[in-house]
């Protein structure tokens, strides 16, 4: 079935670090990829999102590019800072679901920005 | 615009005792969500309605869980009875999807209910 896979965290990194988090998925055809994060004491929120091959989701200072060819969504920021502390979720919208909407996440990776 | 609503926000019981979570989605989303997330894990998707029909419990432990959606907003999730393994973050979300769209609309969560079973 279709699955996805992240990094193992914690990710632990100084302010303006470059941050890579990896993500690999296996499902049939062209899945939509997302990122979500959550915030501590917050619920999931929608952080980027890409819907075929080659494009790039960004937000925020992040970005993620579908790479059909690797299966991957890798997310990457420039400079983090503190507030980017949270647990990051690699997530696909299955192409074939029935005509209905539905995600799978990966387990997610903590990340703690230290100044 | 008010977001997911869910409570309680915290509880605890005994095994083989019942709970009860309830969620009230964003007004006007016809696709409502309970996610499962054990400590550790990425959510994992219980039951998912359209408007008051159930599109897909496959995941959901049907003898000991269930879910409802009777006027097709407010929603509860209940488990009776409770297992130790049962603990974890109960998560809602909704979304404006409807049937024919394409299947990658954004889903708002709520903030979950954490239930510990001792």
């Amino acid at each position: 079935g279709d699955s996805v896979t992240q990094m193992e965290g914690p990710v632990t990194l100084s302010e303006e670090a470059f941050l890579t988090i990896n993500c690999t998925y296996t499902a049939t055809g062209y899945p939509s990829l997302f990122w979500y994060v959550q915030y501590p004491g917050e619920g999931l929120q929608l952080l980027l999102k890409a819907t075929k091959a080659d494009d790039k989701g960004s937000n925020k200072g992040f970005e993620a590019t579908y790479r059909k060819e690797t299966t991957s969504f890798h997310l990457e920021k420039g400079s983090v800072q503190v507030s980017d502390s949270a647990v990051y979720f690699c997530a696909l919208s299955p192409l074939f679901s029935g005509g209905y909407n539905k995600l799978i996440f990966g387990a997610g990776t903590r990340l703690a920005v230290h100044p | 615009e008010a977001g997911v609503a869910q409570s309680p926000r915290y509880k605890i019981i005994e095994k083989r005792q019942s709970v009860a979570f309830w969620c009230n989605p964003i007004s006007g989303h016809a696709t409502l969500y309970w996610y499962q997330q054990i400590l550790g894990q990425g959510p994992k998707l219980l039951i998912q309605f359209q408007n008051n029909g159930v599109v897909d419990d496959s995941q959901l432990p049907k003898d000991r869980f269930s879910a409802e959606r009777l006027k097709g907003v407010d929603s509860t999730l209940k488990i009776q009875p409770a297992k130790l393994e049962d603990s974890a973050v109960y998560l809602c979300a909704s979304s404006s999807f409807r049937q024919g769209q394409a299947t990658n609309e954004k889903l708002f969560f709520g903030s979950g209910t954490q239930l510990s079973v001792l």
